[in-house]
């Protein structure tokens, strides 16, 4: 069974910078993408930004253009997404999810439980 | 990058059809994927594709397209479908993905 399991929540400082994991189990991490998507409280999705495990090549909101980072382990199966220069603004709820194509179709079929970052001086 | 509409809020009568929309100029190019979100959890698949359900997923969900607008319906919808409802869509000019604001269903 697919299952991505994401790190507990976080609280930093406005300023700091924070690294989130999600770690994949029943499938082969390489063989589909991740994206990163957040939630603030009581808002909608927001689509952050996409990582192709095999290559570790990554795409970024231009809402998060400088401050974004994604990366992978393939030998854990786990994927990290750190955002620097924390401000209020970024306190939500962070999820990483897995990307599926076929036949032209581009969906999203697993999400990981969420991690909540709050950022609080 | 495109950006996806959704109406904010909807309501349905208990048993009876409801359609949720979602308008972007991405749809033009490539299928939206919905999803369901209740409270406190992380989002689900309901719909992808032209009208592929996942599995799980009961066939009262169904989906369709009309130009640039997506279409969730729900055929006779029960309690349990009371949820946020995302579109999403991938933009081919530059690999991005959006989401639609969402739309919160209530089932009265």
């Amino acid at each position: 069974q697919v299952h991505l399991v994401q790190s507990g929540a976080e609280v930093k400082k406005p300023g700091a910078s924070v690294r989130l994991s999600c770690k994949a189990s029943g499938y082969t991490l390489t063989s589909y993408y991740i994206h990163w998507v957040r939630q603030a409280p009581g808002q909608g999705l927001e689509w952050m930004g996409i990582i192709d495990p095999s290559t570790g090549g990554t795409t970024y909101s231009q809402k998060f253009q400088g401050r974004l980072a994604m990366t992978r382990d393939t030998s854990t199966s786990t994927v990290y997404m750190a955002l620097s220069s924390l401000t209020s603004e970024d306190r939500a709820i962070y999820f990483c999810s897995r990307g599926r194509y076929s036949s032209g179709w581009y969906w999203i079929d697993t999400w990981g439980q969420g991690t909540l970052v709050t950022v609080s001086s | 990058s495109s950006e996806l509409t959704q109406d904010p809020a909807v309501s349905v009568a208990l048993g009876q059809t409801v359609r949720l929309t979602c308008q972007g100029d991405s749809l033009r190019l490539n299928y939206a994927s919905w999803y369901q979100q209740r409270p406190g959890q992380a989002p689900e698949l309901v719909l992808f594709g032209k009208n592929n359900r996942p599995a799980g997923i009961p066939d009262r969900f169904s989906g369709s397209y009309s130009g640039t607008t997506a279409s969730l319906t729900v055929t006779g919808a029960q309690a349990e479908d009371e949820a946020d409802y995302y579109c999403c869509s991938r933009d081919n000019t530059d690999d991005h993905w959006v989401f639609g604001g969402g739309t919160k269903l209530t089932v009265l």
